[in-house]
């Protein structure tokens, strides 16, 4: 059964910070896998998603990499902003259904 | 081009009542998901249609069934309601049911609170 795994569970860091967020899965059989973004009472916005085949994709600010040899994934956000204050979630997708399985989040505070 | 619409937004109900959620899909889109995020569980997939018909659904209770029209939106129902089932409720639309090799377009959610 795959479990994704997100570390940390919460972070904050000043403004202008280059920072990391981790993502690990258990089974590198992934189809692909998304980063989401989640202000709070509010949907998903997809933020990046990356093919298995694919090593990282960046947008603007963003870059996502993936290692599905070593179940892990990461997501780079360059020169953080206080917009950027939000949940930041993973999912992964096994085959080609349209089933998420999610990441229980890393909650992001960026402060002025 | 208008995104991914839910209604209502917020909704109280009592338990043993039953609830219908609505999800009307980016105009095009023609798959459209469901899931139900609660703050000790997380996101968890409920069901996903396309072309009006069921293709994948997750392990949720019987009480937990949805539907698709032919203009794609999509309404999910739970009967006989507990106090478990209160959540936000998102549903998320693709345009070409090429499963995850597609983006994921969510909604803002139904926030249920069953009392």
């Amino acid at each position: 059964k795959q479990e994704v795994t997100q570390i940390p569970a919460a972070l904050s860091v000043p403004e202008g910070e280059n920072l990391v967020l981790n993502c690990s899965f258990t089974d590198s059989a992934i189809y692909n896998l998304q980063w989401f973004r989640q202000d709070p009472g509010k949907g998903l916005t997809s933020l990046l998603l990356i093919q298995s085949s694919q090593r990282e994709q960046t947008s603007g600010r963003l870059n996502a990499s993936l290692d599905k040899s070593s179940g892990r994934s990461t997501l780079y956000i360059a020169a953080s902003q206080p917009g950027d204050s939000a949940t930041y979630l993973c999912a992964v997708i096994m085959d080609s259904s349209y089933k998420l399985i999610f990441g229980s989040g890393t909650r992001l505070l960026v402060r002025p | 081009k208008a995104g991914v619409t839910q209604t209502p937004r917020y909704l109280i109900k009592t338990r043993g009542q039953q609830v219908t959620l609505s999800c009307s899909p980016i105009s095009g889109h023609r798959s459209v998901s469901w899931y139900q995020q609660t703050p000790g569980q997380g996101l968890q997939f409920l069901f996903e249609y396309f072309s009006e018909t069921q293709r994948n659904k997750g392990n949720f209770p019987g009480r937990f069934s949805g539907r698709q029209f032919s203009n794609s939106r999509s309404e999910m129902n739970v009967s006989t309601l507990e106090l478990g089932d209160s959540a936000l409720y998102l549903c998320a639309s693709s345009a070409r049911g090429l499963g995850g090799r597609e983006t994921q377009y969510f909604g803002p959610g139904t926030r249920l609170l069953v009392l």
